[in-house]
């Protein structure tokens, strides 16, 4: 069965300082990873979109990474802001199964930044 | 400006009643969903349509019926509410890639916020 489970399930961190969040899947076959941010009150919006062949990306403060051998991403924000708590969800894409339109989602991380 | 909109934004009700949520978008899609997220904040997808064609259709009530009048809405009728119904209901849009059946990122609705009392 596809899933794709995040860790931490919330996380509280101080304005400035960096954190890492995590995403490890076992959808098969792989299509893409996309990582989605959702404020408060609003629906998600695209952060980065991950392929097989690429280990990293970046958006801004944000720096995601693909290891498509051990099934693992990370999103890593550099010095957090205010507007960055939010949960952010993991989504992965195959080519067949997984849900809907083949994607499988995952439960998110909530974040908190604390001033 | 608004890509994705969704009416109402919160909508309380009795159960039994039936309700109809609204969504449509300016960006051309040709793919629209479902989503509802529930008090866990934990995101499901429900139904997607393309092209005017349901072509997925997630373990849902038949409570629950998506209509199309046209590419660029995708409306959420549902009948006989119940109290498990309440959660925030998340429409969507994205192009689907001609060469396979992968779609483009999906833009998301603000959500409608159901409460059924």
């Amino acid at each position: 069965k596809n899933q794709v489970e995040q860790s931490p399930q919330s996380l509280i961190i101080l304005e400035g300082k960096n954190c890492t969040l995590q995403c490890n899947y076992t959808v098969s076959p792989f299509s893409n990873l996309r990582w989605y941010k959702q404020d408060t009150g609003r629906g998600p919006v695209s952060l980065t979109i991950m392929t097989f062949s690429e280990n990293t990306k970046s958006n801004g403060r944000y720096t995601a990474t693909l290891d498509a051998d051990t099934k693992q991403s990370s999103l890593h924000i550099t010095a957090s802001q205010l507007s960055d708590s939010a949960s952010y969800i993991c989504v992965v894409r195959g080519d067949s199964g997984g849900g809907a339109d083949g994607l499988t989602f995952g439960k998110g991380t909530h974040l908190i930044i604390q001033p | 400006d608004t890509a994705v909109s969704q009416t109402p934004k919160y909508l309380v009700t009795q159960m039994g009643n039936d309700k109809s949520i609204k969504c449509e978008q300016n960006l051309g899609h040709d793919t629209m969903y479902w989503y509802k997220q529930d008090s866990k904040k934990f995101l499901k997808i429900m139904f997607s349509y393309n092209n005017k064609e349901l072509i997925i259709n997630e373990t849902v009530p038949n409570r629950f019926s998506p209509k199309s009048p046209d590419k660029a809405h995708l409306n959420l009728h549902i009948n006989s509410l119940e109290l498990g119904d309440s959660a925030v209901y998340f429409c969507a849009s994205s192009r689907r890639i001609p060469s396979g059946r992968t779609t483009d990122t999906q833009y998301f609705g603000p959500g409608t916020r159901l409460t059924v009392l």
